[in-house]
């Protein structure tokens, strides 16, 4: 079945460390996307890449790297410079034309202890 | 502008109609989208309506598109326990390949 998965589904962070969260689809999607979501805040966009070897910086890029070698993947890496980095985090993709929206993963949720 | 406004909370009992607003304030906006989120899931991409229809039915789900006041609703008949989620409106501007999503109008179905 094609779909997206995302990895971990829990993850917990000591303060100053980086951690990375994975995303990997087999829709053969071309562009791909990273959301946070707080309560009440609905999704912002941290980045994005419409192909591979190139992305953009969304709304909150600040603290977060990405990095898109395969097609298939997209890792995000939460660095020690993001303050707040609490948070649900939801990849997602697209094939790029634009009705069909986009495809979630199930999120990971990130925990600063 | 991509701001997309929503209520946020929606209590319903199970059986009757629930519906979910939405105000956007880009016009050229061409597609319109409603996203369900269950608890601790990803988003599923419920329905979506093309800027050029008023209205669009599917099953227990109603879209309706008043483009004059950039309204988006969303109808539910029959409403389901199963129907507990946040359900979020978005929408893709046009030229903008990126979807801005609203804040979430949650939904509890009470038995």
């Amino acid at each position: 079945d094609g779909g997206i998965t995302q990895s971990p589904k829990y993850l917990f962070r000591k303060e100053g460390q980086n951690v990375t969260l994975s995303c990997e689809q087999n829709l053969n999607h071309d562009a791909m996307y990273w959301y946070r979501q707080d309560p009440g805040q609905g999704l912002r966009l941290i980045y994005y890449s419409q192909i591979v070897n190139d992305f953009q910086k969304g709304d909150i890029a600040e603290g977060y790297s990405v990095s898109r070698e395969k097609k298939e993947s997209f890792p995000l890496t939460v660095t020690s410079a993001q303050k707040n980095p609490t948070a649900f985090y939801l990849c997602a993709s697209t094939i790029g034309t634009d009705y069909y929206g986009y495809t979630f993963g199930s999120g990971t949720r990130l925990t600063v202890v | 502008g991509e701001d997309v406004e929503q209520s946020l909370f929606l209590s319903v009992r199970e059986g009757d109609s629930s519906v979910i607003n939405c105000t956007y304030t880009d016009s050229s906006s061409t597609y319109l989208y409603w996203y369900k989120q269950e608890p601790g899931a990803g988003l599923q991409l419920l329905t979506y309506i093309f800027s050029n229809m008023d209205m669009k039915q599917d099953q227990r789900l109603t879209v309706l598109l008043n483009k004059k006041d950039k309204h988006l609703s969303l109808r539910i008949a029959d409403t389901q326990t199963g129907d507990s989620a946040i359900y979020f409106c978005a929408e893709i501007p046009y030229g903008n390949n990126r979807l801005a999503f609203g804040k979430g109008n949650q939904v509890v179905v009470i038995p």
